[in-house]
């Protein structure tokens, strides 16, 4: 079965700084891999997906992120945190078939100081 | 339009009370998506429709029944709740194929006294 394990349930940075939340995934397959944001009571909006094509994927809001199979890790960075970066933020497995479910990681919570 | 509408925004209901949420996409997504969401938590898989037709049920109380009137609108009907039930609900949409992002809607925050 895939798992998404994300390391650090809440992540401080300062504003300016190199935003770094990690993702790691266990999957017999080659997976497909998300990231979703979500502020707060709002739903979850998709950042950057990788699906195979390239191992670094951009996403939006500066966003991007590194597949790498040898570590099964696809952690998230910003070169330069925003205030609007405060959020939760989720890394998601699919299992690969159509119209299944995604498997989320339990969260990073990005908080960001001025 | 990468939109998933969700209504009502907000709801308060009693344990003997029958509500129910509607979501909506116009996307032309055949594959369609409930979820609950606890605070400080992810969101938990409760049904998925393919095409119209009931695809995943995870194991849900009775008390939640979903419903895909067509292939735009997603219903989820609610009765007899338990107070443990309060939560965000959560609609996505998606391709039906594989790999392809879930797209959420706002959700709606359910109450139950």
């Amino acid at each position: 079965a895939q798992s998404v394990t994300q390391l650090g349930s809440h992540v401080s940075v300062s504003e300016g700084a190199l935003v770094l939340l990690r993702c790691n995934y266990s999957s017999s397959v080659p997976p497909y891999l998300f990231w979703y944001v979500q502020y707060p009571n709002q739903g979850l909006q998709l950042l950057l997906k990788y699906t195979s094509a390239a191992t670094l994927v951009k996403g939006i809001n500066g966003f991007e992120a590194e597949f790498k199979k040898s570590e099964t890790s696809f952690h998230l960075t910003k070169p330069s945190a925003h205030m609007s970066d405060a959020a939760e933020y989720f890394c998601a497995v699919s299992e690969g078939q159509a119209g299944t479910a995604l498997i989320f990681g339990k969260g990073t919570t990005l908080s960001v100081s001025s | 339009d990468t939109e998933v509408t969700q209504t009502p925004k907000h709801l308060v209901m009693g344990m003997t009370n029958k509500k129910s949420l509607k979501c909506e996409q116009h996307m032309g997504h055949r594959a369609m998506y409930w979820y609950k969401q606890k605070a400080k938590k992810p969101p938990e898989l409760m049904f998925v429709y393919s095409y119209e037709k009931l695809s995943i049920n995870e194991s849900v109380p009775s008390r939640f029944s979903p419903e895909c009137p067509n292939s735009s609108l997603l219903n989820l009907h609610l009765h007899a709740l338990q107070p443990e039930d309060s939560a965000l609900y959560l609609c996505a949409s998606s391709q039906e194929t594989a790999g392809e992002e879930q797209y959420f809607g706002p959700g709606t925050r359910l109450t139950v006294t």
